[in-house]
């Protein structure tokens, strides 16, 4: 069966700090992978996502960017946080035979201090 | 713009009852339509997938209908338990990677 890990679940970082997300997922082969942000009491918002290894295409301009180094590993990455990057950050896949289903990760919750 | 919406932001309801949310669009006709549920601190689940060529979906206590004339779909809950009290979520998928937009949600209160 396909999973989806993210780590960490958890961060607190200061403004001005670097960050790295990181999302896999198992079971299954060349998903497409997609990052959100939720903001605290509001809706998700898609930040970017990825069809393939190497390819990445932003939804939003802002100080992120995401890398996918491999086949079933999508990154999220700032080289410095602000405090309105704050927020819930999501990983998430569909399988290719339901295409228009998403399945989510377990998030990581982000403060910038 | 593109845009997809919910209504309501919370709903109360009491225990038995029949929950209905409520997804508008405008601007274009999605070919899909999703709804996902989320708790809190959690990634949202997906549900319900309806295409825009059906009436109505069905899965155990969940319906959801599809008019393309008054551009909206709605969700039902039938038979709702305080298990089901949750943030739900519409979704439409655009462009070729099925990327996602979704309503703000709705959050669903069901009172024993």
């Amino acid at each position: 069966s396909q999973t989806i890990h993210q780590w960490p679940a958890t961060l607190v970082q200061p403004v001005g700090s670097p960050l790295s997300l990181e999302c896999t997922v198992e079971g299954t082969s060349n998903p497409n992978l997609y990052w959100y942000r939720q903001a605290a009491g509001r809706g998700l918002q898609l930040l970017f996502y990825s069809v393939g290894i190497g390819q990445i295409s932003s939804e939003v301009p802002q100080n992120l960017s995401a890398s996918r180094p491999q086949d079933r590993q999508f990154i999220l990455s700032s080289k410095k946080l602000l405090l309105s990057d704050s927020g819930f950050y999501l990983c998430a896949w569909n399988p290719s035979d339901r295409p228009y289903e998403q399945y989510f990760g377990p998030g990581t919750r982000l403060t910038v201090t | 713009s593109q845009k997809i919406e919910q209504n309501s932001e919370a709903l109360n309801i009491q225990e038995g009852k029949t929950a209905t949310l409520t997804c508008n669009y405008t601007n274009y006709s999605p070919a899909y339509l999703q709804w996902y549920r989320q708790d809190p601190g959690r990634g949202p689940v997906f549900l319900l997938l309806i295409r825009e060529n059906e009436k109505e979906k069905r899965k155990e206590r969940l319906k959801v209908t599809f008019d393309t004339t008054l551009k909206q779909s709605l969700f039902h809950i039938t038979a709702s338990q305080p298990a089901d009290s949750a943030t739900y979520l519409c979704a439409r998928a655009s462009g070729s990677a099925r990327q996602l937009t979704f309503g703000s949600g709705t959050q669903l209160t069901v009172l024993p």
